[in-house]
C-alpha cells in the first residue's frame, strides 16, 4: 500500500494557461475523487470516477475543467485558461467503497499569477 | 442536502489533556457514514476514524474516541492525552448511503493548537 500520490506538488502558472494535474490511487481502489480546498475551507467536491466511468460531477466544476481515468486506474484533472479564482490545492482521494474511507493525497498546490 | 457544521473554528488544549471538538450533521438519508479528518500545516488529509450510523458503539481508534448521539445528530472527536503533534486542522465529513451521492461533505474545520 503505497498510498495516494499527486503530482506536481506545486503549480504556478500564468493566468490563462492550461495545466494538469496527474493522481495515481491506491491500486485496488476503484473508486477516485477530485476535490478543490481554499484556505480556511473544507474541500469541496469536484468529480468521482468508479473505474473508468466518470459518475457524478460538481456545479464546481465548470466547462473549462476536465477530468479523465482512461484505464481505471491513474487520473488527471485538466484546467484550461485558468483564472485567478482556480488558485487552490486541488486533492485526490480514493476508496474501495462507499462504505470505507476515502484516502487522500498530499494535493496539488496551484497558484494563478 | 447534505450539511456538516463545526461551530468551534479553533481550540486550545493543554499538553497531555484531553479535548473535544464538536460536529453536527444534517441529512435525511438513514444510513451514512460520518468521518474525521486531520489535516496539519503540511496539507495532506489523515484519515483518523469512521462511525456507521447503525454502529451501535462508538468508534474508538487508539487516542481518537467519537462520541456519537445519533439523535443529536451529533459525532464529536474525542482526543485524550493531546501530544504536540496533534496541532493540526480537524474536519468532520459524512457520507450519505442512499442517495446516490457518494463524495465526502466537510465541515468548515477547526483548528486545533496544542499548549506545551
Amino acid at each position: 500500500d503505497t498510498g495516494v500520490s499527486q503530482d506536481p506538488r506545486h503549480k504556478i502558472t500564468k493566468r490563462g494557461q492550461n495545466v494538469t494535474f496527474r493522481c495515481d490511487p491506491i491500486s485496488e481502489h476503484n473508486r477516485l475523487y477530485w476535490y478543490r480546498q481554499t484556505l480556511g475551507q473544507g474541500p469541496e467536491f469536484l468529480t468521482y470516477f468508479q473505474n473508468e466511468a466518470q459518475l457524478e460531477k460538481s456545479r464546481l466544476l465548470s466547462d473549462r475543467f476536465s477530468a479523465e481515468r482512461p484505464k481505471g486506474s491513474f487520473s488527471t484533472l485538466e484546467i484550461q485558461r485558468t483564472e485567478q479564482g482556480d488558485s487552490a490545492m486541488y486533492l485526490c482521494a480514493s476508496s474501495l467503497s462507499v462504505e470505507q474511507p476515502q484516502h487522500f493525497g498530499d494535493g496539488t498546490r496551484l497558484s494563478i499569477l | 442536502a447534505q450539511k456538516i457544521t463545526q461551530t468551534q473554528p479553533g481550540m486550545f488544549v493543554q499538553e497531555k489533556e484531553a479535548v473535544t471538538l464538536d460536529c453536527t450533521y444534517d441529512t435525511s438519508d438513514p444510513s451514512y457514514g460520518l468521518f474525521w479528518y486531520k489535516q496539519p500545516s503540511s496539507g495532506e488529509m489523515i484519515f483518523l476514524i469512521y462511525q456507521g450510523s447503525y454502529d451501535q458503539q462508538n468508534a474508538t481508534e487508539g487516542r481518537y474516541s467519537l462520541n456519537f448521539q445519533k439523535a443529536r445528530k451529533s459525532a464529536n472527536l474525542v482526543i485524550s492525552a493531546s501530544q504536540l503533534g496533534d496541532s493540526a486542522m480537524y474536519f468532520c465529513a459524512m457520507v450519505p448511503y442512499n442517495s446516490g451521492n457518494t463524495p465526502l461533505v466537510f465541515g468548515k474545520g477547526t483548528r486545533l493548537s496544542v499548549i506545551a
